[in-house]
């Protein structure tokens, strides 16, 4: 079945560190990608998304490339702001349709001034 | 566009009492789902409808649980006698029908309902 793996958490950098979350995922055919966010006490936001092999996602300076060959979806920011600070969860969708999302564990972030 | 709503945002019950949970969905958005999320993991797909049909439910969704989408609109999770095992933030999410290829129909979720149960 389809499942996603994402690093543990919780990762602590300070402010205008840059930032990499691992997201690795197992599926069959080809999987849409997403990065949902959870602020604190706020409910799950769209980050950014990836519809095929190569396609970069791009929003509010975070970044992620779909690497098929390596079956990744990392999140990268080059400078984190304190405001980032979140729980950050890797998700797929399996392109068969508009079905259930599949989600990693999450990983927390904390940005410390 | 008011987003996705959830009533109540908290529920705190005793073991073996009933519970519902109520989901409003963006208007015109045909798909609504239900999820479930436990400390420290991601959400879990519990089901789906399209329109006021279930269209595929999860191996998580026992028989104490229930969902009803009776008009096409709101949603009810309904969960009976309730267990400790079933405290956890109640997610609901809906989404279009129409969308670009590829798969991407993107899902707004709501703000979630955490139930406690004592």
């Amino acid at each position: 079945g389809n499942s996603v793996t994402q690093m543990e958490g919780p990762v602590t950098l300070s402010e205008e560190a840059f930032l990499t979350i691992n997201c690795t995922y197992t599926a069959t055919g080809y999987p849409s990608l997403f990065w949902y966010v959870q602020y604190p006490g706020e409910g799950l936001q769209l980050l950014l998304k990836a519809t095929k092999a190569d396609d970069k996602g791009s929003n509010k300076g975070f970044e992620a490339t779909y690497r098929k060959e390596t079956t990744s979806f990392h999140l990268e920011k080059g400078s984190v702001q304190v405001s980032d600070s979140a729980v950050y969860f890797c998700a797929l969708r399996s392109l068969s349709g508009n079905t259930p999302l599949v989600f990693g564990k999450g990983t927390r972030l904390s940005v410390i001034a | 566009d008011t987003g996705v709503s959830q009533d109540p945002r908290h529920k705190i019950t005793k073991r073996g009492q009933n519970v519902t949970f109520r989901c409003d969905p963006i208007s015109e958005h045909n798909r609504l789902y239900w999820y479930r999320q436990t400390l420290g993991q991601g959400p879990e797909f519990l089901t789906y409808f399209q329109n006021e049909a279930q269209l595929e439910k999860s191996r998580l969704l026992s028989d104490r649980f229930s969902a009803e989408r009776p008009k096409g609109s709101f949603s009810t999770l309904e969960i009976q006698r309730t267990e400790q095992g079933d405290s956890a933030m109640y997610l609901c999410a809906s989404s279009p029908t129409s969308g670009r290829a590829g798969g991407s129909y993107e899902q707004y979720f709501g703000p979630g309902t955490r139930l406690t149960v004592t």
